[in-house]
């Protein structure tokens, strides 16, 4: 167990629509990424967060958008849903202030799957 | 842009030693990680180079060499638990962030 957590695990939705993933890093950590991770694209980085602002951008839609709370936690929106949105994204998080922030701790992961 | 090389698949017997290479191109670098994936779960930390070299953490060690754009991870004694998804991944920290571009993986199968 990393100890960061996502939620829905599981997200099934039509083309179309909006869904939002939520992450809570790891008590302590700064920084919040976000990666998609699909067969024909493989593990992509596509946001990151450090304590509320962003820091690094990278693939990323549009259609997609991110934040990080006061209290750390991030949520990733995906809109206007199509059917190559269907992956697995996953939240990771590093850096205790101070510290090395070199490796970075993944959660379970959500399955969006798009019909 | 950046690319990162890695074989898609390699087989080993249990106890063996296995190397996964990794070559890269890249337009910033700050250096190399090694992340494990088995099936269907997270990806989880296994080594980071940003000097040119050998890091070994017990059984697993990675190497880097920043002239020629290259490193390996070495798997000793390998088990049946160590089959897995393994991805090199190149940190860039231009701008002030740390984003991390991954490899396509290689698929490390041990047999007995």
């Amino acid at each position: 167990d990393s100890g960061v957590t996502q939620t829905p695990k599981h997200l099934i939705t039509a083309t179309g629509q909006r869904v939002t993933l939520r992450c809570s890093p790891r008590s302590g950590d700064l920084s919040v990424y976000w990666y998609q991770q699909s067969l024909d694209q493989g593990l992509q980085f596509l946001i990151q967060y450090y304590n509320g602002e962003e820091r690094a951008k990278g693939n990323i839609l549009e259609r997609f958008s991110a934040q990080q709370f006061p209290d750390l936690h991030s949520e990733l929106n995906l809109s206007s849903l199509e059917l190559g949105d269907s992956a697995l994204y996953f939240c990771a998080s590093s850096v205790v202030a101070g510290g090395p922030d070199n490796e970075q701790f993944f959660g379970p992961g959500t399955r969006l799957t798009v019909l | 842009g950046q690319s990162l090389e890695q074989p898609s698949e390699v087989t080993a017997v249990e106890g063996a030693i296995v190397q996964i290479n990794c070559t890269y191109q890249t337009s910033g670098f700050y250096g190399l990680s090694w992340y494990q994936q088995h099936d269907g779960g997270a990806p989880t930390f296994l080594s980071y180079n940003a000097l040119d070299g050998l890091e070994e953490t017990g059984r697993f060690s990675s190497f880097l060499s920043r002239s020629d754009s290259y490193g390996y991870l070495l798997l000793q004694e390998l088990q049946m638990k160590d089959s897995a998804s393994y991805f090199c991944a190149v940190i860039d920290k231009t701008g002030g962030g740390n984003k991390l571009t991954f490899g396509t993986g290689t698929q490390l199968k041990v047999e007995l």
